[in-house]
């Protein structure tokens, strides 16, 4: 079974609009954290958010919050007033156990983003 | 914030030739490297964890052999890939996990075409 599922290739937004990127999980270690990434075209990944499982409240950075449902296992990324450079690919990925283990992160397929101005 | 340092970023090479590609972390100290091959418009596949001191775990389908990696010390580590063909032709990305907060550093990755 896929760790990290992404089921939109890709997404369109409107300049301002908000935007919600799709992200579930499977995994059953009760320690895991999961991650949003964005790669611009130059290929580097920029984090953007992170979730703990046991994190009460849904993580926010900026224009950029966690929607983050532990029972659905979903951890959707809504992006809000969306602007010309967030066009890039965002992937959604999942590291079990505690966050100083060093385990390694599963991704997800990604989400090509296109903002249109 | 931590920083890994990667290079080169990007590099043409003739079939049959070797490329080596650097990670060093600037400003901690990596015990772990994590190297990643990804493909146009696909995701990042994990090739191999790279462990300062010993030797590095492969994922399956990896030839040993063919990608070596290294790690020497506890701020560098590399992936050589050996005798490359057209098909290694991919992106290759370097990661360490940090520990503390948000864990993991990327590299820049390195653009490797072989002609």
């Amino acid at each position: 079974a896929q760790k990290i599922t992404q089921t939109q290739p890709g997404m369109f937004v409107q300049e301002k609009e908000a935007v919600t990127l799709d992200c579930t999980y499977d995994t059953s270690d009760p320690s895991y954290g999961l991650f949003w990434y964005k790669q611009p075209s130059s290929g580097e990944m920029i984090f953007l958010i992170y979730q703990g499982s046991y994190d009460q409240q849904n993580a926010t950075e900026g224009r950029y919050s966690l929607n983050f449902q532990k029972a659905r296992k979903s951890a959707n990324l809504v992006i809000s007033a969306s602007q010309l450079g967030d066009s890039a690919m965002y992937f959604c990925a999942m590291r079990e156990g505690r966050l100083d283990t060093g385990n390694q992160f599963y991704f997800g397929t990604g989400t090509s983003l296109t903002v249109i101005p | 914030g931590a920083v890994v340092s990667q290079h080169p970023s990007r590099v043409i090479c003739k079939s049959g030739t070797s490329v080596k590609i650097e990670c060093r972390s600037l400003d901690f100290q990596a015990t772990t490297m994590f190297w990643y091959r990804q493909f146009p418009k696909q995701s990042l596949m994990l090739m191999a964890t790279s462990n300062e001191g010993s030797k590095a775990t492969y994922e399956q389908g990896v030839e040993k052999d063919k990608f070596l990696i290294n790690h020497a010390s506890l701020t560098l580590s590399t992936l050589t890939v050996t005798s490359a063909h057209p098909e290694d032709s991919s992106f290759y990305i370097c990661s360490a996990p940090q520990g503390a907060a948000y864990g993991y550093t990327f590299g820049s990755g390195t653009r490797l075409t072989v002609v």
